[in-house]
């Protein structure tokens, strides 16, 4: 399978901590997106890292890309009760597939 | 901003029905996509489709159909609904190449067979 995997499948913090999710991949990628899902909602782009790219930043998030170890980390810092969602990688490859993990769920405790 | 519409957010049906799952997106994409998404699975394709009546298997096309008669309307069918195929039901579109561009999603369609 192409799916991603992400990790942890669920993390819970404090507000005002950072949150770090990874996902892992098994073959070459041409980008990676990850998506944000609110409890019973539909997928919300976050941000789109394309192969050649290492890190991307939009607001208080960060994603970072290595390519070498087929992975990539999603990063939001100073997390808000707002923030708790699910969380989803989504790996674009050269033979035009798109595949979804299966999500990481972040609470945050205010 | 683009919208991806599906006609009912909660549908409740009895085995054997034909049930029929509507998606409409405003912003003349080519690409529409029906997902399913169970509790940790994640999102599993089922059909998508590059343009109007074209269409591609994806990775759990078994009990469904499709249709896309107009390129703004990408139809799930489920001929004979089942209870495994209870679900919560994710359309989304994209222009372009499919690999390489953004997902727009509508808000789900929760699918309860009884």
């Amino acid at each position: 399978s192409q799916q991603g995997e992400e990790d942890p499948q669920a993390l819970s913090i404090q507000e005002g901590e950072n949150a770090t999710m990874n996902c892992s991949y098994k073959t070459s990628i041409n980008n990676l997106q990850w998506y944000r899902q609110n409890s019973g909602r539909g997928l919300v782009h976050l941000i789109l890292i394309r192969s050649n790219e290492r890190e991307k930043h939009s607001g208080r998030l960060r994603v970072t890309l290595d390519t070498s170890k087929k992975s990539s980390s999603l990063l939001i810092t100073a997390s808000r009760a707002a923030d708790t969602a699910s969380y989803f990688c989504a790996t674009g490859y050269n033979n035009n597939d798109m595949r979804f993990g299966a999500g990481t769920r972040l609470t945050v405790k205010p | 901003d683009v919208k991806v519409t599906q006609s009912s957010r909660y549908l409740v049906k009895r085995t054997g029905e034909k049930v029929f799952l509507e998606c409409v997106q405003d912003m003349d994409h080519e690409n529409m996509f029906w997902y399913r998404q169970d509790p940790g699975l994640g999102l599993r394709l089922i059909y998508f489709s590059y343009d109007v009546k074209m269409k591609e298997k994806g990775d759990i096309p078994e009990g469904y159909s499709v249709s896309r008669e107009k390129k703004e309307r990408f139809s799930l069918i489920l001929e004979s609904a089942s209870t495994n195929q209870t679900s919560m039901y994710l359309c989304a579109s994209s222009p372009g190449s499919r690999a390489k561009n953004i997902q727009y999603f509508g808000a789900g369609t929760r699918l309860s067979v009884l």
